[in-house]
């Protein structure tokens, strides 16, 4: 079963608009941690944001916000007035402490001028 | 800032031959890890190693080796490349702790291709 559900492969939007991507993780562990990256077309994953499993607090860093829901097993990621350099395939992940690191398999985002 | 850096950005190689994959950082990270990236299938992870010399085998070690000899490198090996290697490989490096839940910090990638 996958860990990490990504289930939008692709997205496409206006410059300007908002746009949310969707994570929904699996886990029975209490503590664990999620991460969201991004990849942009030079290929290098930039590390975008950890969370720890209680710390439900949402988070907000400029235009980038996190919703995270324990009750839906969500940690989802909105881009408010999206922009051309937001274009790129972001990924979820999940750490369970005694498991391995757990990927989504990625949104594509493209956002067009 | 945390810096990695993978010795290629592409590579080419011929079915058979013995390929080197080499990766530094440069923060005093313990854990260091190899993923291979696939379209469709995401990151798998290759290999992972906490320490010197100490290495773990992820979801799909067959076909590849690692070396770990100093802690700031991490080496992957292709003992005989074959065309299904053909794919993006990332390392990527952690604190410390022999676990996952620290922040990975990834190189910019090498896109191997095996003809």
């Amino acid at each position: 079963a996958q860990k990490v559900t990504q289930a939008q492969t692709e997205i496409s939007v206006v410059e300007k608009e908002d746009v949310t991507l969707d994570c929904v993780y699996e886990t029975r562990d209490t503590t664990y941690y999620l991460f969201w990256y991004k990849q942009p077309p030079s290929g290098e994953l930039v590390f975008l944001i950890r969370r720890n499993s209680f710390d439900e607090q949402n988070e907000i860093s400029g235009r980038y916000s996190w919703n995270f829901q324990k009750s839906t097993s969500s940690f989802n990621f909105t881009i408010t007035a999206s922009q051309v350099v937001d274009s790129a395939v972001y990924f979820c992940a999940l750490s369970e402490v005694d498991n391995q690191f757990y990927f989504g398999t990625g949104t594509s985002l493209t956002v067009i001028p | 800032d945390v810096k990695v850096t993978q010795s290629s950005r592409y590579l080419v190689k011929r079915t058979g031959e013995k390929v080197f994959l080499e990766c530094v950082q440069d923060m005093d990270h313990e854990n260091m890890f190899w993923y291979r990236q696939d379209p469709g299938l995401g990151l798998r992870l290759i290999y992972f190693s906490y320490d010197v010399k100490m290495k773990e085998k992820g979801d799909i070690p067959e076909g590849y080796s690692v070396s770990r000899e100093k802690k700031e490198r991490f080496s992957l090996i292709l003992e005989s490349a074959s065309t299904n290697q053909t794919s993006m490989y990332l390392c990527a490096s952690s604190l410390s702790g022999r676990s996952y839940v620290d922040t990975q910090y990834f190189g910019p990638g090498t896109r191997l291709t095996v003809l």
